[in-house]
């Protein structure tokens, strides 16, 4: 079965500090990796995806196969990146995501 | 373009009832999947439907039932209600059903089983 862990539920850093969200997965074959973001009153959304390799408002996330991870980082979190943030994995042909418990993100000024 | 549109967005029913929540997909978007996100947890995948046709389920049961229509919004059906139904329920639409583009939520419908 498919497994997405996020082991930390909340994460409280400083304006200007890193941030790295982990995210651990269990899957036998070749995933699509993602992670979402919900900002206070607004609707989940993608953030970024490992198939595009791209950083999104300055977050990068990495796919270690050897480890089974795609953590999130930034390397100066910034207040609006305040959040709950989802990592999610894609398997088969079609788009079934299973998502983890996600990590409520806390940047203070 | 408009978005994802849920309704209702919230909701109550008592034990034993039956619920309709709707769900109108983003403009050119094919493809529509239901989620259960309960208090504290991740969105939990119900189904997908694909151009009228269910395109894959998640581990439910036979009680959560869907249907597509051929404007591509849908509809998520759950009868025989019990408490542990209570959650928010997305919707998200996508281009396709490939597993490589971007999902686009609704902003959910809260159900409340008393």
């Amino acid at each position: 079965a498919q497994r997405v862990t996020q082991p930390e539920k909340l994460l409280s850093v400083f304006k200007g500090a890193p941030v790295e969200l982990k995210c651990n997965y269990s899957y036998s074959g070749s995933p699509e990796l993602f992670w979402y973001v919900q900002y206070s009153r607004q609707r989940l959304q993608l953030l970024l995806r490992h198939i595009s390799r791209e950083s999104i408002k300055g977050f990068t996330a990495d796919l270690n196969k050897g480890e089974t991870s795609f953590h999130l980082k930034k390397p100066f979190a910034q207040e609006e990146d305040s959040a709950m943030y989802y990592c999610a994995l894609s398997y088969g042909n079609d788009y079934k995501l299973s998502f983890g418990a996600g990590t409520t993100v806390t940047v203070r000024a | 373009e408009t978005g994802v549109t849920q309704s209702p967005t919230h909701l109550i029913k008592t034990r034993g009832q039956q619920v309709t929540l709707r769900c109108s997909s983003q403009s050119g978007h094919n493809t529509v999947s239901w989620y259960q996100q309960a208090l504290g947890q991740g969105p939990q995948f119900i189904f997908q439907y694909y151009r009228e046709e269910e395109n894959g389920r998640g581990n439910f049961p036979p009680r959560f039932s869907g249907l597509q229509f051929p404007n591509y919004s849908s509809e998520l059906n759950v009868n025989a209600l019990e408490l542990d139904d209570s959650a928010l329920y997305l919707c998200a639409s996508s281009r396709d059903s490939s597993n490589t583009g971007e999902l686009f939520f609704g902003e959910g419908s809260r159900l409340t089983v008393l």
